[in-house]
């Protein structure tokens, strides 16, 4: 099973809500990842943590807090969110961060909007 | 540092002709390299990835890549499209911190 999901699909939030985006991934994979994209752009990475500790923030806004209470689930917590943070939220797992074999697998995506 | 460049922002092409989708890559060293196809409001799949073994790398769904060192390239091929192909194609290359750089996508088209 490489399935990677996501939720929800959609989400509307004002920019004074407070909502949660989860991932799940049951390949035993110890890397997961939050990415960012804009319509007609490459993804973005936001955050990468591996065995259920941060590794990488790519300077993130604090708006945006990620979570990872164990390794098979991702939690990216929305807050105060600004109408630009509107885009398709994907999360990715891989075996490992290290190297080019460990190819990352994507989840649908969440599709947000901020009003 | 690495880069990757896809050099085609649209390609179209008839159903049942071939396809090539371009992609130059920057490395300091023997990258790996791989292919991710998005249809429209989907997730990313990876087709095929390269990772100095075999230079030709097949993949799904009858695309195949070839990684040329001396030309810096890992061009996309498939040797007949399909309606089902239609979606954007990212061109990937891993950098030294492990971390992917994105092309910035080609979208490919079939006409009927």
């Amino acid at each position: 099973d490489t399935e990677v999901t996501q939720t929800p699909k959609h989400l509307v939030m004002g920019m004074t809500n407070k909502k949660s985006l989860k991932c799940e991934q049951h390949m035993g994979h110890r890397a997961m990842y939050w990415y960012k994209q804009k319509a007609k752009k490459p993804p973005e990475l936001m955050f990468v943590y591996s065995y259920e500790k941060l590794s990488i923030n790519e300077s993130v806004p604090s708006r945006f807090s990620p979570e990872c209470p164990n390794s098979s689930l991702l939690n990216l917590h929305l807050h105060a969110l600004q109408p630009e943070d509107s885009a398709l939220y994907l999360c990715a797992s891989s075996q490992q961060i290290s190297g080019g074999a460990y190819e990352q697998y994507f989840g649908p995506g969440t599709r947000l909007t901020v009003t | 540092a690495q880069s990757v460049t896809q050099l085609d922002s649209h390609v179209s092409v008839s159903e049942g002709t071939p396809v090539l989708l371009r992609c130059n890559y920057s490395s300091s060293y023997s990258p790996s390299l791989f292919w991710y196809v998005q249809h429209p409001n989907k997730g990313l799949q990876l087709l095929l990835k390269y990772t100095s073994a075999a230079t030709l790398v097949k993949g799904i769904n009858g695309f195949e890549a070839e990684f040329k060192k001396s030309e810096t390239s890992f061009h996309l091929t498939k040797p007949s499209a399909h309606m089902s192909d239609a979606a954007e194609y990212f061109c990937v290359v891993v950098d030294s911190n492990y971390q992917l750089i994105w092309g910035a996508g080609t979208k490919l088209i079939i006409k009927p």
